[in-house]
């Protein structure tokens, strides 16, 4: 099982800076990682995928990268309805599909 | 408007049984790979189980293999998954999640709001 590691757990930010968010694969992954936006009392919403690709609505100041074991959202300008938990998922090696832990995002 | 609406969730003794049910609308359902994924309050996500858009291949994670079985009928736009010897691990929000195409088979980009499941005594 891919065991997916995000970093970190908590990231305290203001408006108009950029944020960084690390998620670290127990394994190389091919380009199968995803990334999500939950709010609280919300399902899950699909801001990224495939590393690099936004999913249809997803602003552009969101933005993926990475390979191997290593992978990076970055959300270049926040605004305060950014807060929230981010989640990588991966599907590279399936079944299971995991998900990392969890980065929780706080706007000052 | 594409919705998923999950039902069935409820409070149950451990070694208990429940159904959830998914029910889908504003798309063609028998073309999308469905999900369960399962969350304690305040905690992560865990990918539970997926089936396919013919209904082929289920899979699960290892916690449920043997108690959980998903299932679904595309002429009812409805997926199910069907939880037996229930445990206390069990427990959480239920969400259905689905997708189509290249990018929402293994991410699902749908989600209901999610039905509660409590295991306990």
């Amino acid at each position: 099982e891919v065991v997916l590691t995000q970093s970190p757990a908590t990231l305290s930010l203001s408006p108009g800076e950029r944020a960084t968010l690390s998620c670290r694969a127990s394994q190389t992954l091919s380009s199968y990682l995803a990334w999500y936006q939950q709010k609280p009392g919300q399902p899950p919403r699909l801001l990224i995928y495939d590393v690099y690709n936004r999913a249809p609505g997803t602003p552009a100041r969101f933005s993926g990268s990475g390979s191997g074991t290593d992978f990076i959202l970055t959300i270049s300008s926040l605004e305060p309805g950014d807060s929230a938990v981010y989640y990588c998922q991966q599907h590279s090696n399936w079944p299971p599909y995991t998900f990392g832990q969890g980065t929780k995002l706080e706007i000052k | 408007e594409i919705q998923f609406v999950e039902s069935g969730g409820g409070l149950v003794q451990p070694g208990g049984s429940l159904r959830l049910s998914c029910a889908g609308s504003g798309f063609t359902f028998g073309a999308y790979w469905m999900h369960w994924v399962r969350q304690v309050p305040g905690k992560g996500l865990v990918w539970v189980s997926h089936i396919e858009s013919d209904g082929r291949n289920p899979t699960y994670t290892d916690s449920v293999k043997g108690r959980f079985t998903i299932s679904r009928d595309n002429a009812r736009s409805t997926m199910y998954l069907q939880m037996n010897s229930l445990r206390a691990e069990d427990s959480g929000m239920y969400f259905c999640g689905g997708g189509t195409g290249v990018r929402g088979v293994h991410y699902p980009e749908y989600w209901g709001r999610g039905t509660l499941v409590t295991v306990s005594s």
